[in-house]
């Protein structure tokens, strides 16, 4: 069956770079996403990249794809404390009856001052 | 304004007293899925629906049910609510088309004493 993976808690300091990693099981994996939750809220979307991208960059956000490792990454350029918030990778797969989503576990970020 | 509005935000009640979470979108979206969120085990797919009476199990189906008599509107029903369903729960909604992530509702906070 379809499995996300990701790592559960991330420290950085404000100002540097932070890298979420996740990895996915499914091939038939059409688009993966990114998903941020702040604390006592619904998940918002952040960006997306199509399953046969590479990279794509929007603004602070890069994200990378490995299709061949099945590995999809999210870079925070400049993390501020306002990016503190748990991340969610999530694929959409095809099965017996169309698309649906699979999520990872979520990635705590906390941004040190 | 585009959303996902869940009712009610917080609910407390006994084991055993049915209950309703209300989910309505106004997007005009074919697809819709309930999510718990229990700490450590991120997103838990509950039920989705592809359109208007078209309903499937996801990962945690036992003790819900669901309804998609319009559009816009997909209930999660507790019959008969107990301790371990006590649970963040996520209303959510997406065009079904490629590309497209969902949509989240804010979340209902669900506690069964």
């Amino acid at each position: 069956g379809e499995d996300v993976e990701q790592s559960l808690f991330l420290s950085v300091r404000e100002g540097d770079s932070s890298v979420i990693n996740c990895t996915y099981t499914d091939s038939s994996s059409t688009y993966l996403y990114w998903y941020k939750q702040e604390p006592g809220a619904g998940l918002q979307l952040l960006t997306y990249i199509f399953s046969n991208m590479d990279m794509k960059q929007d603004q602070r956000l890069t994200v990378l794809l490995n299709k061949k490792d099945k590995h999809l990454s999210l870079r925070i350029a400049d993390t501020q404390t306002g990016d503190s918030a748990i991340y969610f990778c999530a694929e959409k797969v095809l099965d017996n009856y169309g698309q649906n989503f699979v999520f990872g576990p979520g990635t705590r970020l906390s941004v040190l001052p | 304004e585009a959303q996902v509005t869940q009712n009610p935000r917080y609910l407390i009640t006994v084991t055993g007293k049915k209950l309703t979470v209300t989910c309505s979108q106004n997007m005009n979206h074919e697809y819709m899925s309930w999510y718990r969120q229990d700490p450590g085990l991120g997103l838990r797919q509950i039920y989705y629906s592809m359109n208007v009476e078209v309903t499937d199990k996801g990962d945690v189906p036992e003790g819900y049910k669901v309804s998609r008599k319009e559009k816009r509107n997909f209930p999660l029903i507790l019959e008969s609510p107990s301790p371990n369903q006590t649970s963040l729960y996520f209303c959510a909604s997406s065009q079904g088309e490629l590309g497209y992530g969902y949509t989240f509702g804010s979340g209902t906070r669900l506690t069964v004493v």
